[in-house]
């Protein structure tokens, strides 16, 4: 069975640094693409990044250059590196498996990791 | 950029009805757009992929349709279980972007 589970999520002060864990199971996450999708409280979803199976990684406005999507083929493991955060990163984080043939859908998602950004 | 614009913000309809919900496109997205369905405190869940796939193990009650700008979901005949926030997405192009989501409600 295909399964997402996400771990790294925490209260951290503004300014701080957080890496979030996706580990996949019943897949293969370096032969996949994979995103980072957020959800602030109250609010709508938000996507956050993709890696592509060939390592080149995309990244929203609003977090480029402070987030880094990378993967672990060993540990079969997403992760998101998130640094200088702000107070409007709180969010709860999804990961996600996207399919390329279905147009990049996301099709496999995890229960989400809280991040809470906050003096 | 592309803005993804759905409508109506929310609705509520009783069970048996027909209900569409509109998402629009800033600029042409071919069929780059899917559809999820969010309940609360859960992931989402994708619904259609290439603007009218059912994804598998989906209800054939749920259908989508459109290319270019202007897609819908259609639920045909809505169902207690069909309660939630619904959301386009374009993966057309970088940043992908998700439309500000459809809260349907049960009657």
């Amino acid at each position: 069975e295909v399964h997402l589970v996400e771990s790294g999520g925490g209260l951290i002060q503004p300014g701080g640094s957080l890496r979030l864990s996706c580990a996949a199971s019943g897949f293969t996450v370096s032969s996949n693409y994979m995103s980072w999708v957020r959800q602030a409280p109250g609010k709508g979803l938000e996507w956050v990044a993709v890696i592509y199976s060939g390592g080149t990684a995309y990244y929203a406005d609003s977090v480029k250059g402070r987030f880094t999507i990378s993967r672990d083929s060993s540990k079969n493991t997403l992760f998101l590196q998130m640094n200088s955060l702000r107070a409007e990163d709180t969010a709860v984080y999804y990961c996600a498996r996207v399919d390329y043939d279905y147009y990049y859908a996301m099709d496999v998602w995890g229960q989400g990791t809280t991040v809470t950004v906050s003096s | 950029d592309i803005q993804m614009t759905q409508s109506p913000s929310s609705l509520s309809a009783s069970v048996g009805d027909r209900v569409t919900i509109s998402c629009r496109a800033s600029q042409g997205i071919s069929t780059y757009l899917s559809w999820y369905q969010q309940k609360p405190g859960k992931a989402p869940k994708l619904l259609i992929y290439a603007a009218s796939s059912l994804q598998s193990g989906v209800p054939s009650g749920f259908s989508g349709s459109g290319s270019g700008t202007d897609f819908t979901l259609t639920i045909s005949s809505l169902q207690p279980e069909d309660f939630g926030t619904y959301y386009c997405q374009q993966t057309y192009s970088t940043p992908w972007t998700f439309g500000q989501g459809t809260k349907v409600e049960v009657k």
